[in-house]
């Protein structure tokens, strides 16, 4: 079954304004990863939490992660139209020492100038 | 640039045609992935290599052959293939494959079309 899914599918919202975005796991984790991929384009990683820290900031990006709910958000705060982009949470599998990242279907949010 | 590059950026083939990707890294890495994208579902991971060696192979059927000459070079093989492996193919490379740094780095991609 599938990892990480993102909720909601797809974000529609205007330039400033916030955006948040859901993503949850089933199994345990080392890490969760947020990328970023322009359309056609790829991934581009943008932070990584672990599995002991609750929050991280990066610029505008704010990441939580709740183990107990196995979730994590993304929140990008006074979003740009160059934020519109598709955005996948990835987790890694403690156990799993070959590298495999687990990959949601993503968020595709769409900012409006 | 993510220092990860790849090549060819677009590629038609016909179903009985035997092409390659390539993919280089130039981060000093140690791990190397390929990966498929299809419209509308997940990335799915197709390879892992590691100091050259593969790790992991996703049920990927043969008409996709790996090879891994080093740790800076990937090849993604392509013979015989069928119209469902129109997508794009990507590559990534990460320092180590375990742990709590394995963040991976991404080339631009190789839309693949199959005709």
């Amino acid at each position: 079954s599938q990892q990480g899914e993102e909720d909601p599918q797809a974000l529609s919202i205007q330039e400033g304004e916030n955006a948040t975005m859901n993503c949850s796991y089933k199994t345990s984790i080392n890490n969760l990863q947020w990328y970023r991929q322009n359309s056609g384009r790829g991934l581009v990683h943008l932070i990584l939490i672990r599995s002991n820290e609750r929050e991280k900031h990066s610029g505008r990006l704010r990441v939580t992660l709740d183990t107990s709910k196995k979730s994590s958000s993304l929140l990008i705060t006074a979003s740009r139209a160059a934020d519109t982009a598709s955005y996948f949470c990835a987790t890694a599998d403690p156990y799993n020492q070959g590298g495999k990242l687990i990959f949601g279907q993503g968020t595709e949010l769409s900012v409006k100038p | 640039e993510t220092g990860v590059t790849q090549t060819p950026r677009h590629l038609v083939m016909g179903m009985t045609n035997k092409k390659s990707l390539k993919c280089e890294q130039h981060l000093g890495h140690n791990a190397m992935y390929w990966y498929k994208q299809s419209a509308k579902k997940p990335l799915e991971l197709m390879f892992v290599y590691n100091f050259k060696e593969q790790t992991e192979n996703n049920s990927v059927p043969s008409r996709f052959s790996p090879e891994c000459p080093n740790s800076s070079h990937l090849f993604l093989h392509l013979h015989t293939l069928q119209p469902e492996d129109s997508a794009l193919y990507l590559c990534a490379s990460s320092q180590q494959t375990s742990g709590k740094n394995n963040e991976q780095f991404f080339g631009p991609g190789t839309r693949l079309t199959v005709l």
